[in-house]
């Protein structure tokens, strides 16, 4: 049974541009859940998500941010229009149950805006 | 608003003496509490947990402590590994509100030979 699997594992993107970073939850698992951990800080939570549905998006900025997480396929970060203050690690957890803590985190991507 | 705290960035242990890693909350809602431990360049890896009912979880040589009224809690691993080494994070919940996970700021262990 393969982890949570996290794609690209390093991003690289101008200001202004699109990025988009993927998870596939691992098998059985339909709660996906996104952290962002910016330099010398801990995990914060952004958005859990189950199939098809958007649950708690408390901690996603306004604008720019969006997430989905299709009844086919990954799930899909999306961050328009990057900014420096976009470079972060992201990681993704997924699991079974609501439980979050039950969940199982990916090795996450590093977004780098240059 | 920090309302998981780890005061110590990072923490130098001999190997084979005790580590003690230490994590304040500032939050008494909070009913379940959890460690991670995370290598660089991968995600967190569940490591122990313990619900607000308790004030002690063993597992291993990993023991994780809890004391509700001073809102701490602590992660003794004892014997200290070098294959301990890694940063660790504190982290809530609180399960019947939204159930996601407040984590800390992480401690670096460097456990020496």
């Amino acid at each position: 049974n393969a982890g949570v699997m996290q794609n690209p594992r390093h991003l690289v993107r101008r200001r202004g541009q699109e990025a988009r970073l993927r998870c596939s939850p691992m098998k059985g698992h339909s709660h996906v859940y996104w952290y962002r951990q910016l330099p010398e800080e801990g995990l914060k939570f952004m958005v859990y998500l189950q199939k098809e549905n958007i649950i708690d998006e408390s901690g996603m900025p306004k604008e720019r941010f969006s997430a989905e997480f299709p009844k086919e396929g990954p799930s899909i970060l999306r961050i328009q229009q990057v900014v420096r203050g976009d470079s972060a690690a992201y990681f993704c957890a997924s699991s079974p149950t609501q439980r979050e803590s039950e969940a199982f985190f990916g090795q996450g991507t590093r977004l780098t805006v240059v | 608003d920090q309302q998981v705290k780890q005061n110590s960035p990072s923490l130098s242990v001999q190997e084979g003496r005790i580590s003690i890693l230490n994590c304040d909350y500032t939050n008494s809602m909070f009913d379940y509490f959890l460690w991670y431990k995370k290598y660089p360049a991968e995600g967190p890896t569940f490591l122990i947990s313990i619900s607000s009912i308790k004030d002690k979880n063993e597992d291993g040589r990993f023991t994780v402590f809890l004391n509700k009224s001073a809102k701490h809690l602590s992660l003794h691993i004892v014997p200290s590994q070098p294959g301990d080494s890694a940063v660790y994070f504190c982290a809530a919940i609180l399960t019947g509100g939204g159930n996601k996970l407040t984590f800390g700021t992480g401690t670096q262990l460097k456990v020496e030979l």
